[in-house]
């Protein structure tokens, strides 16, 4: 199985702050690296596949990078509704896993 | 609009069953492997299982494998987890979760979920 592991597991930042979320893979994954927005009570929303990918309709202040087993997920400028819980997800392999998650606090 | 809608969930005793469905609509549901995420209270998302389009392959999370089965009816446009020797760990909310699959800019092709239906709260409690 692949672990996946987040960092921080929560972060605290005010609208208009430059926010950077990393996620590690246990082994290299390519770009099979995917993110995800979930806000309280919601299901998780799409934000990046491949790595780098942006879903449509996302705000291009949002970016993810890397490759193996490093990826960022970044969001430029904050807004009130950028705050919520962040996951990263490796579908490398079938067995799915998630990180567990990045907490986005004001 | 594509939209995936769970029910089933509730109250059951550890030891007990439970089967959740998931009604698919707005896309042409045999064309797409579906999953099974859940996410216990106040923690983060476990990856269940997976059917394929045909249901030619199906793959379960350690955690559940034996205890849990996955099926598809592709005529009814739904998706089912059956639930059995249900665990206390086994609370959770349930998504059914449409995968879908882009190329990346290697031509490699990477599978992702979208979009999630709006879960089903499972309870297993004496």
């Amino acid at each position: 199985d692949i672990q996946m592991t987040q960092s921080p597991s929560s972060l605290s930042a005010s609208v208009g702050d430059r926010v950077t979320i990393t996620c590690r893979a246990s082994q290299s994954i390519s770009t099979y690296l995917n993110w995800y927005q979930q806000k309280p009570g919601k299901a998780p929303k799409l934000l990046i596949y491949a790595a780098s990918s942006l879903q449509s309709g996302v705000p291009s202040r949002f970016s993810g990078g890397g490759s193996g087993t490093d990826f960022t997920l970044t969001i430029n400028s904050l807004q009130p509704e950028d705050f919520a819980t962040y996951y990263c997800q490796q579908s490398f392999i079938t067995l799915y896993s998630f990180g567990q998650g990045t907490k986005l606090e004001v | 609009e594509v939209q995936m809608v769970e029910s089933g969930g509730g109250l059951a005793k550890p030891g007990g069953s439970l089967r959740l469905s998931c009604a698919a609509s707005g896309f042409t549901f045999s064309d797409y492997n579906m999953n099974w995420v859940r996410q216990a209270p106040g923690k983060g998302l476990e990856w269940v299982s997976i059917i394929s389009s045909r249901s030619n392959y199906i793959y379960y999370a350690d955690s559940v494998k034996g205890r849990f089965t996955i099926s598809r009816d592709n005529a009814r446009n739904s998706l089912y987890l059956q639930m059995n020797s249900l665990r206390v760990e086994d609370t959770a909310v349930y998504y059914c979760v449409r995968e879908r699959s882009e190329a990346d800019s290697s031509g490699s092709y990477v599978n992702f979920f979208d979009p999630w239906g709006q879960g089903t709260l499972v309870t297993v409690s004496s």
